[in-house]
């Protein structure tokens, strides 16, 4: 049972158009969501966050937006640049305060 | 900045050999993690730490066993080692009741295959 889903397994975009990565999640008991990129051979890195009382956060070119009542988030890169070309990951937490469930990923190509 | 380190980047063991990996960090993290990466299947957590010789199953725990002696180390082993666990595998870690204590850090990676 897949709590937490990443149903674009690859995004290719334009260097300076928008990126939109989505997700979606099932647990109505997760109450914060994180994103983080990956690049090839190296561990994930985190990106933003934001709690299940907001519904926007805003970092630099990055943010994070949340429906709770579509059970959806989706993060946002404006301008995509090619160094954002990596794998990302929506991650969630619920219940237990020690673990994350992660999504799939996304990878996404953003071309010169 | 939090640092975790995994001490073997790329293993390539035999099946039936016992492997460890290990993972160190050095922010007295209380929270200590195991995951492993395979394509089309995202990051599925093998098995988590709390506190010093606690842990805990995560998702996918069959094959494997954790050692937690000290607070900054935690140890994956694989008692005997079989091809479906050539895999990525990432350590992170996590402190509590600090901004951001939602945030995994994770080390490098250790790119294990098994023969």
């Amino acid at each position: 049972d897949q709590q937490v889903k990443q149903n674009s397994p690859s995004l290719s975009v334009q260097e300076g158009r928008i990126s939109i990565l989505n997700c979606d999640y099932t647990n109505s008991m997760f109450d914060y969501f994180l994103w983080y990129k990956k690049y090839p051979a190296e561990g994930p890195t985190f990106l933003i966050s934001i709690s299940s009382i907001k519904d926007k956060n805003e970092d630099g070119r990055f943010t994070v937006f949340l429906n709770k009542s579509a059970k959806h988030l989706s993060l946002h890169i404006v301008p995509s640049q090619p160094g954002d070309s990596a794998v990302y990951f929506c991650a969630a937490r619920g219940g237990s305060n020690y673990k994350l469930t992660f999504g799939k990923g996304t990878l996404l190509t953003v071309n010169p | 900045d939090v640092k975790v380190t995994q001490s073997s980047r790329y293993l390539v063991k035999r099946t039936g050999e016992k492997v460890f990996l290990e993972c160190v960090q050095d922010m007295d993290h209380e929270n200590m993690f195991w995951y492993r990466q395979d394509p089309g299947l995202g990051l599925r957590l093998i098995y988590f730490s709390y506190d010093v010789k606690m842990k805990e199953k995560g998702d996918i725990p069959e094959g494997y066993s954790v050692s937690r002696e000290k607070k900054e180390r935690f140890s994956l082993i694989l008692e005997s080692a079989s091809t479906n666990q050539t895999s990525m595998y990432l350590c992170a870690s996590k402190g509590q009741g600090i901004p951001g204590a939602n945030v995994l850090t994770f080390g490098a990676g250790s790119r294990l295959t098994v023969l």
